[in-house]
């Protein structure tokens, strides 16, 4: 079944406490990109990737880092969670870069930062 | 740069009934449309597209939605809705010919009632 994972799906940490959100997907697709999805705000983009080692900065990458080492996997990673990163997590994919590709999602990680 | 409006956070709506869930988009220059739905605990879908062409696009599960330029709107309609359908739904807009930078929406809570 083509699909974007997610693990963890649920995640309660600590300030200052570095995790991985891993993203997995199986349709061989280039494109892959990280949102954050906030009460009122809607989802807002963190970071793309457009292929292998090809990354670039979303509209609120402050407080993230990503790697693209392989097509199939897009992790994000905060190295010093805060609080205000306590939010609905989101990871997609689509086959290229284009705008006219669909996007498809995976079934979010819920975060918690005390 | 694109923006989206969604001007109703909530719409309750009797199960049957028609349901129209509006948005308006700003923009400088051409763009792409679109509605994405999320059910509870799971990721986007997407609905439907406008990229060119037929400003009536149909999308899954019996929604359309109609591009109007000169209103700046792109509002998703269906004639008669399910229990089922209750979800968020987002709309949003990109850029037309550009790469996959979509900007979304607040979205819309649409409650079906029995």
């Amino acid at each position: 079944e083509a699909q974007v994972t997610q693990n963890p799906r649920y995640l309660i940490t600590v300030t200052g406490k570095k995790l991985t959100v891993t993203c997995s997907q199986n349709m061989n697709h280039e494109y892959m990109s990280w949102y954050r999805q906030d009460p009122g705000l809607g989802l807002r983009q963190i970071y793309y990737s457009m292929n292998v080692e090809v990354t670039d900065k979303g509209d609120v990458p402050e407080g993230y880092k990503v790697s693209r080492k392989e097509k199939r996997n897009f992790p994000l990673i905060l190295e010093s969670p805060s609080p205000n990163q306590t939010s609905l997590y989101f990871c997609a994919s689509s086959l290229g870069g284009s705008n006219t590709d669909t996007q498809y999602f995976g079934p979010g990680t819920r975060l918690t930062v005390l | 740069a694109q923006s989206v409006t969604q001007l109703d956070s909530q719409v309750p709506v009797f199960e049957e009934a028609p349901v129209e869930l509006r948005c308006n988009y700003s923009s400088s220059v051409s763009v792409y449309l679109f509605w994405y739905v999320q059910y509870p605990n799971q990721g986007l879908q997407l609905l439907l597209k406008y990229l060119s062409g037929s400003t009536l696009v149909k999308g899954i599960n019996g929604f359309e939605a109609e591009f109007n330029k000169s209103q700046t709107s792109f509002h998703l309609r269906k004639p008669s809705v399910h229990i089922s359908d209750t979800a968020e739904y987002f709309c949003a807009v990109s850029k037309a010919g550009g790469y996959q930078k979509v900007t979304f929406g607040i979205g819309t809570k649409l409650q079906v009632i029995p």
